[in-house]
């Protein structure tokens, strides 16, 4: 069974750009969040996702990010014009129905700006 | 804002010796994980305790979520080298929706 998948995993983006990161949760899952772990500092909650709905946003910056997950395909956290304070790993997790707090994480993508 | 604090936040001990490190919090927590990460991976799931006063074994680590669902302890017997990671603890509560908060980690080093 496979686990959580993550890509790319690294990104390497200029300022202004755009960067997508993409998660396929595992099977039988349909709940994904995404958490960001900035350098020296701890894991941090963005957002929970269920198909086609956000459930929970309140960890998610106001301006230039965004997530989706779509009823086909994997979900995707978009940020839009990066800034160098964006470089992080960013940690998809996913699990399963009426046990959302067995998280169950990817292997990152880890995002520099240059 | 709820928080977990582990300490220590470094140890450092030789293969063959005992350790524990703890999470703990002002905050009551519904269930409580704890995770290992390595270097340029992921968090990987260890154990998942829901139950005030619950004790886990998973081989030579033993977990224990405290009576009060506040703190948690993870003891490692007879440490080897293989156990050297970074230990994260991450707890949620049902007001706080499925959002796991995190601890701050334990780096552990094993020497051999």
């Amino acid at each position: 069974n496979a686990g959580v998948m993550q890509n790319p995993r690294h990104l390497v983006r200029r300022r202004g750009q755009e960067a997508r990161l993409r998660c396929s949760p595992m099977k039988g899952h349909s709940h994904v969040y995404w958490y960001r772990q900035l350098p020296e500092e701890g894991l941090k909650f963005m957002v929970y996702l269920q198909k086609e709905n956000i459930i929970d946003e309140s960890g998610m910056p106001k301006e230039r990010f965004s997530a989706e997950f779509p009823k086909e395909g994997p979900s995707i956290l978009r940020i839009q014009q990066v800034v160098r304070g964006d470089s992080a790993a960013y940690f998809c997790a996913s699990s399963p129905v009426g046990q959302g707090y067995e998280q169950y994480f990817g292997p990152g993508t880890r995002l520099t700006v240059t | 804002t709820q928080l977990l604090e582990q300490s220590p936040q470094f140890l450092s001990i030789q293969e063959g010796e005992n350790l524990t490190v703890y999470c703990n919090s002002s905050s009551v927590f519904s269930s409580l994980q704890w995770y290992r990460q390595e270097p340029g991976e992921g968090p990987v799931l260890l154990v998942t305790v829901v139950t005030g006063g619950e004790v886990k074994k998973l081989k030579r680590l033993t977990f224990q979520f405290g009576d009060a669902r506040k703190d948690s302890s993870l003891h490692i017997t007879a440490a080897q080298p293989g156990d050297t990671g970074l230990y994260l603890c991450a707890g949620s509560s049902n007001n706080a929706g499925n959002m796991l908060t995190f601890g701050g980690g334990t780096r552990l080093m094993v020497k051999p």
